[in-house]
């Protein structure tokens, strides 16, 4: 069964940092793109990040570009999200998700439940 | 304000068939394929509809998707109370380097 389980979230205030992981568990790891997609309280889903397999690759929303970084470690079969000069806007749940197909970087079957992030002072 | 536009809400009652758009643009419907999410807040997002009219293992075919150039829709006939949830399309952008947009989300009322 694949697992995808987010953790690292957290209140935190704005100017700080957090780095949020997706532990993946049930398919090979290393032969799937992983993204980001987070949901603000009362706003709809928004594409945050996009790393390709080897991760060497990544692409990033307009929004997040320059203050985001995303990872991937193979080895532990782990997805990574570091996240700098957060702001208040930045608050969200934060799902880590799966394509469908191996070497796609869309659509998104497999998600996580998502990790809460909390910028405030 | 997102990149591809849906209309806020939609509404029908049980039996009936419900269309919910997407509007884009060249660079992302026009010239990639459309994904279809079911989303209930707080819980994890479901793919319902791949490659503008796909259904993945285990969505019901009362949920159909067609795209036509830049706009897309999705279909749900024989409405039933469970399919009361937000709804959003996404497409790959060709522009900027490539990334990824989402429709603002419908949200359907079973009535």
């Amino acid at each position: 069964e694949v697992q995808l389980l987010e953790s690292g979230g957290g209140l935190v205030q704005p100017g700080g940092s957090l780095r949020l992981s997706c532990a993946a568990s049930g398919f090979t790891f290393s032969s799937y793109a992983l993204s980001w997609v987070r949901q603000a309280p009362g706003k709809g889903l928004e594409w945050v990040s996009t790393i390709n397999l080897p991760g060497t690759t990544t692409y990033y929303a307009g929004s997040v570009k320059g203050r985001f970084t995303i990872s991937r470690d193979n080895s532990k079969n782990t997805l990574y999200l570091q996240m700098d000069s957060l702001r208040a806007e930045d608050t969200a749940l934060y799902y880590c998700a799966r394509p469908k197909g191996q070497y796609q970087l869309m659509p998104w079957i497999a998600w996580g439940q998502g990790t809460l992030v909390t910028v405030s002072s | 304000q997102s990149v591809l536009t849906q209309p806020p809400s939609a509404s029908g009652t049980p039996g009936q068939r419900v269309t919910i758009s997407c509007s884009g643009s060249s660079s992302n419907i026009g010239s990639n394929t459309v994904n279809w999410y079911q989303h209930l807040p707080g819980t994890a997002p479901k793919l319902l509809i791949y490659s503008n009219n796909q259904r993945p293992s285990g969505v019901p075919d009362r949920f159909s998707g067609s795209k036509s150039g830049t706009s897309a829709s999705l279909a749900i006939s024989g409405l039933q109370s469970e399919d009361e949830a937000d709804y959003y399309c996404a497409a790959w952008d060709d522009s900027l380097n490539g990334h990824v947009v989402f429709g603002g989300g419908t949200k359907l009322t079973v009535l």
